[in-house]
């Protein structure tokens, strides 16, 4: 069975300095794992995803996640944060098979001070 | 542009009434979801279709129901047996194969019991 656990439920960083959203995970086979984004009242919208290709993976906005399979870790990160950055993150794994579910974070809201 | 559209945006439902939440998508996509969000927590699946004319149950399906005649169409009906239905609901799409490559969501439906 998967499982992911986000470990924290909010971040605040300050414009400019780095962002570190970590995210951790258990999954039997090798699993593909996704980060979304939400601003408020919104949608998701898929950041980046990791499907066994490379484990460092890019994604929009400037973010990218590194998967660390002997660290079971999937952590999002950017090297300077933005006003706009400010958001919900979520981190989803899905197991290898199609008959596998697709489990959600509880989410980490992300805060940018000026 | 293809995606998904979602309506009402704002949706208020008196106690003992069943409301129905449209969900619309133009991707070809054959797999749709219903998502139920609260207030800092994850997503948690209330139904999900693989194909036209067939539905699972998810993991909180309990007062909701769901149909889906076309394949671009998912709508989700909150009936008066879901006793706790104030959340942000939100559909999502994706393509049938056995590889996940993430979900494309609408932008949601917010529903208040009054």
């Amino acid at each position: 069975a998967q499982s992911v656990t986000q470990l924290d439920s909010h971040v605040s960083v300050s414009e400019g300095t780095p962002v570190l959203l970590r995210c951790n995970y258990s999954s039997s086979y090798s699993p593909s794992l996704f980060w979304y984004v939400q601003h408020p009242n919104k949608g998701l919208q898929l950041l980046l995803k990791y499907t066994s290709a490379a484990t460092l993976v890019k994604g929009i906005n400037g973010f990218e996640a590194e998967f660390k399979k002997s660290e079971t870790s999937f952590h999002l990160t950017k090297p300077s944060a933005h006003m706009s950055d400010a958001a919900e993150y979520f981190c989803v794994v899905k197991g290898y098979s199609s008959a596998s579910k697709i489990i959600f974070g509880s989410g980490t809201r992300l805060s940018i001070r000026p | 542009d293809g995606g998904i559209t979602q309506s009402p945006k704002y949706l208020f439902r008196k106690e003992g009434q069943n409301v129905t939440l449209s969900c619309e998508q133009n991707l070809n996509h054959d797999a749709m979801y219903w998502y139920r969000q609260d207030p800092g927590q994850g997503l948690r699946l209330i139904y999900y279709s693989q194909i036209v004319n067939d539905f699972q149950k998810g993991d909180i399906a309990e007062g909701y129901s769901v149909s889906r005649e076309k394949k671009e169409s998912f709508p989700l009906t909150v009936t008066s047996a879901q006793k706790n239905p104030t959340a942000f609901y939100l559909c999502a799409s994706s393509t049938g194969d056995r590889i996940y490559y993430g979900y494309t969501f609408g932008s949601g439906t917010r529903l208040t019991v009054v």
